[in-house]
């Protein structure tokens, strides 16, 4: 089966910071990657689909980039409201997703 | 707009099964992805499975043939059924909305939590 797997399991920053999540596939599957921010006790919301084009609405400061099985979440400067949990996922037919990548403030 | 909302039993005794339905309001169901993701207390998300009108249905193997996932167009919702629940099915269920091709949920519901415990 297809892996997902994301690093670091939390990164600490502090606002204005450059953020930065990898996300590994365990097999090449293109640029079909999509980028979810969650927040406690709400439902994921979609930053990021086809490895880098941004959802509507989603603040420029986001952006990603990445081919085959290696894929980063860039967060150009942090700002208050993106401590979250984050979480890649493969958008193939099986549609697993990374374990996650919580971001705290520091 | 286009709008989810999940409902159904918060609590299934272990063995039963899990009902859940989501409705959808602001577009048809004949068109788009529509799929269940689930959320274990504390943990990452986990795709259940996924439909489109008239074809093919795509589960998690994890999930060892026990979910089913079935349309009602007349309704405008979709259903998840998961039989021979245990504790470790205990999750907030989420429906959500996928494009074609590519799955990926740009819509999602509010979830709702299902706790298996008798």
């Amino acid at each position: 089966d297809l892996q997902m797997t994301q690093s670091p399991s939390s990164v600490s920053a502090s606002a204005g910071d450059r953020v930065t999540i990898t996300c590994r596939a365990s097999q090449d599957i293109n640029n079909w990657l999509a980028w979810y921010q969650q927040k406690p006790g709400k439902a994921p919301k979609l930053l990021i689909y086809g490895a880098s084009t941004l959802h509507i609405g989603v603040p420029s400061r986001f952006s990603g980039s990445g081919s085959g099985t290696d894929f980063t979440l860039t967060i150009s400067s942090l700002q208050p409201e993106d401590f979250a949990t984050y979480y890649c996922q493969q958008a193939n037919s099986f549609p697993f997703f990374g374990g996650g990548t919580k971001v705290e403030m520091k | 707009q286009v709008q989810l909302h999940e409902s159904g039993p918060g609590l299934v005794k272990p063995s039963e099964t899990l009902s859940l339905s989501c409705s959808v309001s602001g577009v048809s169901i004949i068109s788009y992805y529509w799929g269940w993701i689930r959320q274990s207390p504390g943990k990452g998300l986990e795709w259940i499975g996924y439909n489109y009108y008239g074809g093919p249905i795509n589960y998690n193997p994890s999930l060892e043939s026990r979910a089913t996932i079935a349309l009602d167009t007349s309704k405008n919702q979709f259903a998840l059924k998961v039989t021979s629940v245990t504790a470790a099915d205990t999750a907030v269920y989420f429906c959500a909305r996928s494009h074609g091709g590519l799955i990926f949920w740009d819509e999602w519901g509010q979830g709702i939590p299902v706790t298996v415990s008798s």
